[in-house]
């Protein structure tokens, strides 16, 4: 069964603290995303990468970071948590026009 | 910018009818149309994806249909179940990158026994 695998599924972070959220997927698939949802403002995706070292931003880039330095290692970065950053990410996979295979989510909490 | 819309926030229905899900989008046809599924807490579940050229593709229960005249695709849930009860999301590819996608606001299905 494919999967894309989030670390952790739930988080309690301090502000100011640097978060590294990690996101595996076993599928050899090009594509992989971070989005975070919120109540009311659905799906929003952060950033985007198509290939190894390759990143793209998304709709919401700011306070975030991400890396990707192999193939089925995507990884977002929140370089000084806030509390408006408290959210539900989520970490996806696609090749080339088709369906995402999303991670069962991280809920982060900043306080 | 491209926008996709999911009208109805909420929808209830009896088990056993046909749960019909709406998602309208603007300007340009998109090479394409996915729907998701998603349970409380949980990332999306891919469901279906429907091409332009396709006018309607089912999946066991499951039928999605594309209206390019209408800019409209329709979801629907043949003899309905409980356990179908779930946030349905719709999506489409954002601009001209069609490995973006950006997706509708999502319709909660309720199915009452």
């Amino acid at each position: 069964d494919v999967k894309v695998t989030q670390s952790s599924r739930y988080l309690v972070k301090r502000t100011g603290e640097k978060v590294f959220l990690e996101c595996v997927q076993d599928m050899d698939h090009e594509n992989m995303f971070w989005y975070r949802q919120d109540p009311g403002l659905g799906l929003r995706l952060i950033y985007f990468s198509y290939d190894v070292k390759m990143k793209e931003k998304g709709d919401i880039p700011e306070g975030y970071s991400v890396s990707r330095e192999k193939k089925e290692r995507f990884s977002l970065i929140l370089e000084s948590a806030s509390t408006n950053q408290t959210s539900m990410y989520l970490c996806a996979s696609s090749l080339q026009n088709s369906g995402y295979t999303f991670g069962s989510g991280t809920r982060l909490t900043v306080v | 910018s491209q926008k996709i819309e999911q009208n109805s926030e909420a929808l209830n229905i009896q088990e056993g009818k046909t749960a019909t899900l709406t998602c309208n989008y603007t300007n340009y046809s998109p090479a394409y149309l996915q729907w998701y599924r998603q349970d409380p807490g949980r990332g999306p579940v891919f469901l279906l994806l429907i091409r332009e050229n396709e006018k309607e593709k089912r999946k066991e229960r499951l039928k999605v249909t594309f209206d390019t005249t209408l800019k409209q695709s329709l979801f629907h849930i043949t003899a309905s179940q409980p356990a179908d009860s779930a946030t349905y999301l719709c999506a489409r590819p954002k601009n001209s990158s069609a490995s973006k996608i950006i997706f509708g606001s999502g319709t909660r299905l309720s199915i009452r026994p």
